[in-house]
């Protein structure tokens, strides 16, 4: 049972354009988000966070927002840059502030960033 | 470079047989988890080690075990293993068993069963 989906296996963009990759949920007890960069051959990177609590985090060119009420988020990457070029894993946590530490992990979007 | 460890990095066995997988966490980590990635199911928790004790369990087959020893570095066992068993396993470290940590991945082992 998927309970954190990300229903686009692939994206491409024009380099400097904006990127968005989307993610759905189904679990209503998940209260933080991470999503990851892998590259080829590397284990995934984490890349940026958000707490339940909030409905927007922004680091640098990427930015995660968040929509509870219909259980999405999604990725923002401005301007994109063909070195963003990587899978991209959204994951979701229903244990914080506890002492369980699971992770639920989407399928990846491929993100091909072309000049 | 996450500073976590992974070896060996590659490893092809045959059905039936028995593997290990062995994972050194970022230094002060005591927080061990590991991950499976297969064709067909993305990312998929397997099981988290604290502190030398187990604290969650995920889709882990009866086959599979995993510890922690007291240099926290960690170690899952792979028994008679089967061709769906081929996949990518990962490990990842943090700093407490709170998910809020940030989990930092290693490189992975990739496993061929034939």
């Amino acid at each position: 049972d998927q309970q954190v989906k990300q229903n686009s296996p692939s994206l491409s963009v024009q380099e400097g354009r904006i990127s968005i990759l989307n993610c759905d949920y189904t679990n209503s007890m998940f209260d933080y988000f991470l999503w990851y960069k892998k590259y080829p051959a590397e284990g995934p990177t984490f890349l940026i966070s958000i707490s339940s609590i909030k409905d927007k985090n922004e680091d640098g060119r990427f930015t995660v927002f968040l929509n509870k009420s219909a259980k999405h988020l999604s990725l923002h990457i401005v301007p994109s840059q063909p070195g963003d070029s990587a899978v991209y894993f959204c994951a979701a946590s229903a244990d914080r502030g506890s002492t369980l530490g699971r992770l639920y992990f989407g399928r990846g979007t491929q993100l091909t960033v072309w000049p | 470079d996450s500073g976590v460890t992974q070896t060996p990095k590659h490893l092809i066995t045959a059905t039936g047989q028995r593997v290990t997988l062995r994972c050194s966490p970022r230094s002060g980590d005591l927080s061990v988890y590991w991950y499976q990635q297969s064709l067909d199911q993305g990312l998929q928790f397997l099981i988290q080690y604290y502190n030398g004790e187990e604290r969650a369990k995920g889709n882990i087959l009866e086959r599979f075990s995993a510890q922690q020893f007291p240099d926290l570095h960690s170690e899952l066992n792979l028994s008679s293993l089967e061709l769906g068993d081929s996949a990518l396993y990962f490990c990842a470290s943090s700093p407490s068993p709170q998910t809020a940590d940030t989990q930092y991945f290693g490189p992975g082992t990739r496993l061929t069963v034939l």
